[in-house]
């Protein structure tokens, strides 16, 4: 994807160890989130989604954690394995629902 | 599993030039929306597409832009006349109805560089 050759923070963890990878939105207002896994050479695929109304919200592997006070979001990969390797962007829906904003990402490297 | 496509991968064409960029959304779908990432930058959103009209659009999608979506099944990107800093990655995506709405799908892009 694209998204080689941003200026990405890298997060390198070992195959089996646990991530976390944060993100700051920017819209208090917004009121849904959403993780995505961009790997090289294709597009965004969705993980897991949160609503503003929650404060955590767990799929098979990965937990979202939202925090309003301080516009966090957190991103965690239980047992992390080679196949989790790519950039993870948060995104933000407008209050329509029509429009996702991205963050800057973060490359994941996972090391076997 | 239903998933978005996009034709073609790669498209190159000459600054001044028209290209028309496809999408096949996934077929229950009702939301449309196409997303750029030039290399180097984030993702960014382009417009949304609802009902057979724009329902939202950036800054970006000016008078060049266009979508449309022909028939039941395809979804187009125009660009009237192409500049350099057009060059990027086009993705589209797709969304269902209700809660589902927020979920957007994407395809695996098309790559355009304008030269």
């Amino acid at each position: 994807g694209e998204s080689v050759g941003l200026h990405l923070p890298t997060l390198s963890v070992q195959e089996g160890d646990n991530s976390i990878i944060n993100c700051a939105y920017s819209n208090s207002a917004s009121d849904y989130f959403i993780w995505y896994k961009q790997e090289s050479g294709k597009g965004p695929q969705f993980i897991i989604d949160i609503r503003s109304n929650m404060d955590k919200r767990q799929g098979q592997r990965v937990t979202v954690l939202l925090n309003k006070t301080v516009k966090h979001l957190s991103l965690q990969i239980a047992a992390t394995q080679p196949g989790d390797s790519a950039v993870y962007f948060c995104a933000e829906v407008d209050n329509a629902g029509n429009m996702l904003t991205f963050g800057g990402g973060t490359r994941l490297m996972v090391k076997p | 599993e239903p998933e978005v496509t996009q034709t073609p991968s790669h498209q190159v064409t000459q600054m001044g030039q028209e290209v028309i960029l496809r999408c096949v959304p996934i077929s229950n779908h009702l939301y449309f929306y196409w997303y750029r990432q030039i290399l180097g930058q984030k993702v960014e959103f382009l417009v949304s597409f609802y009902n057979n009209e724009i329902s939202e659009k950036s800054e970006i999608f000016d008078d060049q832009f266009s979508v449309e979506r022909p028939d039941g099944s395809n979804f187009t990107l125009k660009i009237r006349s192409t500049k350099l800093e057009d060059s990027a990655m086009y993705f589209c995506a797709s969304s269902g109805s209700g809660v589902s709405s927020y979920e957007q799908y994407f395809g695996p892009g098309t790559r355009l560089t304008v030269t």
